[in-house]
């Protein structure tokens, strides 16, 4: 069973393009999670998603960011606009349903510069 | 909101010897779970063991351990026969049984190993 697989690995940006970071979720995981990771910090959520719902996005900025987990194809990590604040590691993890534990994937770099 | 603090932002173990790694978190539920993560150089998260809050036993996964002291709020991880492959960063952290299901992480602890 392969494991969750993000991608692009690195992805570097100019300010006020957009970054589209992708995430494959394990065989049989219908439940996905974004997080951040900003340099020297621990990792903050961002958003969880099921298949073509957010379930919550608390953890968000409300303004550039977006997420989506259609039925067929990866979630997707969308940021407009980006600025240098936005360079971090994003993680994306994912679990099957009723399951507590989450797996995570090898991460995007973004550097916006 | 739940907070994980991890008090110690860097150790350093003598290769073959043991470490402990400390945790606190702060809740007012009484069904959660609680993680340690490795995140090696290359920057992949990975599971290193979970207990679940409902569980007295401590969990143990090979060289790992936990002591998990649920009224003082406490979860701390000791790792013992260190090897050059345990330095890494390691992170604490909370999910809820009830409210959702995210993760909630501590700042990390680096750790060194010494041969």
């Amino acid at each position: 069973n392969a494991g969750v697989m993000q991608n692009p690995r690195h992805l570097v940006r100019r300010r006020g393009q957009e970054a589209r970071l992708r995430c494959s979720p394990m065989k049989g995981h219908s439940h996905v999670y974004w997080y951040r990771q900003l340099p020297e910090e621990g990792l903050k959520f961002m958003v969880y998603l099921q298949k073509e719902n957010i379930i919550d996005e608390s953890g968000m900025p409300k303004e550039r960011f977006s997420a989506e987990f259609p039925k067929e194809g990866p979630s997707i990590l969308r940021i407009q606009q980006v600025v240098r604040g936005d360079s971090a590691a994003y993680f994306c993890a994912s679990s099957p349903p009723g399951a507590y534990e989450q797996y995570f994937g090898p991460g995007t770099r973004l550097t916006v510069t | 909101a739940q907070t994980v603090t991890q008090s110690q932002p860097e150790m350093s173990v003598q290769e073959a010897e043991t470490v402990t790694l400390s945790c606190t978190y702060d809740t007012s539920e009484s069904d959660y779970y609680l993680f340690w993560y490795k995140q090696p150089p290359s920057r992949q998260m990975i599971l290193v063991i979970r207990q679940e809050a409902y569980k007295q036993q401590n969990a143990t996964e090979n060289r790992f351990s936990v002591n998990f002291q649920k009224a003082a709020k406490s979860f701390s991880l000791k790792i013992s026969d260190s090897q050059l492959g345990d330095a890494a960063m390691y992170f604490c952290a909370y999910r809820s049984g009830v409210y959702g299901n995210k993760l909630v992480f501590g700042a990390g602890t680096i750790l060194r190993v010494k041969s």
